[in-house]
């Protein structure tokens, strides 16, 4: 496989489940982010990892919890999640460790997220 | 709060016209500036980048940066009913992060 990708593709949850979110990134980079898409408002950055280091919490709730164990792959772990928590996750990754500014970012294809 | 705008339009043009998709940005500092297409349902990719003053082409895409007036474009020549996508304007701020606007639809009509 190439690329960016993100499983599972779609998920279902109830308020009180837990569940987690994985992406892999196979382009050698070496900085890994978390976003989150809503309907209707900009792409918002939620975590930054740098060579396997979080660099950024971008004042997100709790109830999302990041986890980067190599450089490929990032996990988002969900946990007693709100119905507003419904959208679009997108993983990113870049190759520079600098930071995201000037970095070329390559998107995975979301998971989209539905909570009940 | 540093901020990316964009007009959520849709915009509308026929086939073989010129599509043209601005951004502006409140942060004095940023350094880099990207546009993405994002398809319905599908995730972005990237079109192209843009760091210096000035135009800068790539195909049927022109990417265009002033910064004094902190505004950057993208024309898209010869547009085809495939371009008809969302556009997302990101641009690297001062502080080392990347932010999004919400984006342009843009529908080509045949």
């Amino acid at each position: 496989e190439t690329g960016v990708t993100q499983t599972p593709r779609h998920l279902v949850m109830g308020m009180t489940n837990k569940k987690s979110l994985k992406c892999e990134q196979h382009l050698g980079h070496n900085a890994m982010y978390w976003y989150k898409q809503s309907a209707k408002k900009p792409l918002e950055l939620m975590f930054v990892y740098s060579l396997e280091e979080r660099v950024e919490n971008n004042s997100v709730p709790s109830r999302f919890s990041p986890e980067c164990p190599n450089s490929s792959h990032l996990f988002l772990h969900l946990h007693t999640l709100q119905p507003e928590d419904s959208a679009l996750y997108l993983c990113a990754s870049s190759l520079s460790p600098t930071g995201p500014s000037t970095d070329t970012q390559y998107f995975g294809p979301g998971t989209r997220l539905t909570v009940l | 709060q540093k901020e990316v705008e964009q007009n959520s339009g849709p915009l509308s043009v026929p086939e073989g016209a010129i599509a043209s998709l601005n951004c502006t940005y409140s942060d004095r500092g940023s350094q880099s500036f990207f546009w993405y297409r994002q398809y319905s349902g599908k995730s972005p990719e990237l079109i192209m980048f843009i760091y210096s003053n000035g135009d800068k082409e790539d195909g049927r895409f022109t990417a265009q940066l002033n910064k004094a007036s902190q505004y950057v474009s993208l024309l898209i020549r010869d547009s085809q009913p495939s371009d008809s996508a969302t556009y997302l304007c990101a641009v690297g701020g001062s502080q080392g992060n990347l932010i999004f606007g919400k984006g342009t639809k843009l529908s080509v009509k045949p």
